[in-house]
């Protein structure tokens, strides 16, 4: 079974531009989080997807948003990105909801703000 | 506020030197803590998921116990193989962090043969 993927792997932006990443879960799962990864702050928790729906939401800004398809399928937005946006961004699946079912790690999107 | 903090923040072994890995928490209640594994510029790799004091799961040289107040992960015999990141969440019932994994900073192991 394919695990889960990401992308594009790598990203370079400058300030004050957007980036969208894509996620695809594990075929059959329907739940969706995406998590921030930096050295200082570690793993943070950004939102939660499940059935179409934002479930829950981390303590982020407006600018990062989301939202997953019909087939499960989910992609983040961030706009007028800054320099502290630079990280890891990872997203997990899992078969419910995130609480209450493993959630499986993809291989994530490193971007790099210039 | 829910929190977890892993230590030591870093661990250096000798191959074949046993060794433990601590996962403190402090939450309003748990519904489940996960073991993974980090490889560098990789996702974290699921290793474990313990729900209530007193359980213990085991995978090769690895075996992960549960209290009510922390979590340990035991690490038999290290090869160089397992030289990487081991983080350590949790999942909490109640409160603003319902729904989402609270992460560690988690301990990097070095094994060196």
């Amino acid at each position: 079974k394919a695990g889960v993927t990401q992308t594009p792997r790598y990203l370079i932006k400058t300030r004050g531009q957007q980036v969208t990443l894509s996620c695809s879960p594990i075929s059959g799962h329907r739940s969706v989080s995406w998590y921030q990864q930096t050295p200082g702050q570690g793993l943070q928790f950004l939102f939660e997807y499940f059935s179409e729906t934002q479930r829950n939401k981390g303590n982020f800004p407006g600018r990062f948003s989301g939202r997953q398809f019909s087939n499960s399928r989910s992609e983040m937005n961030v706009s007028t990105l800054e320099l502290g946006d630079s990280a890891l961004y990872l997203c997990a699946s899992s078969l419910g909801r995130g609480t209450q079912e493993t959630q499986y790690f993809g291989p994530g999107t490193r971007l790099l703000v210039l | 506020e829910d929190q977890v903090t892993q230590s030591p923040e870093a661990l250096r072994l000798q191959e074949g030197e046993s060794s433990s890995l601590n996962c403190s928490y402090t939450v309003s209640g748990l519904r489940g803590l996960f073991w993974y594994r980090q490889d560098p510029g990789k996702g974290p790799e699921f290793l474990f998921t313990l729900y209530s004091a007193g359980e213990e799961k085991e995978k090769e040289r690895l075996k992960a116990t549960l209290t009510k107040k922390e979590s340990f992960l035991h690490i038999t015999a290290p090869k160089p193989e397992d030289s990487a990141t081991y983080l350590c969440a949790v999942s909490v019932i109640y409160g603003g962090s319902q729904g989402n994994l609270i992460f560690g900073k988690g301990t990097k192991l070095s094994v060196k043969p």
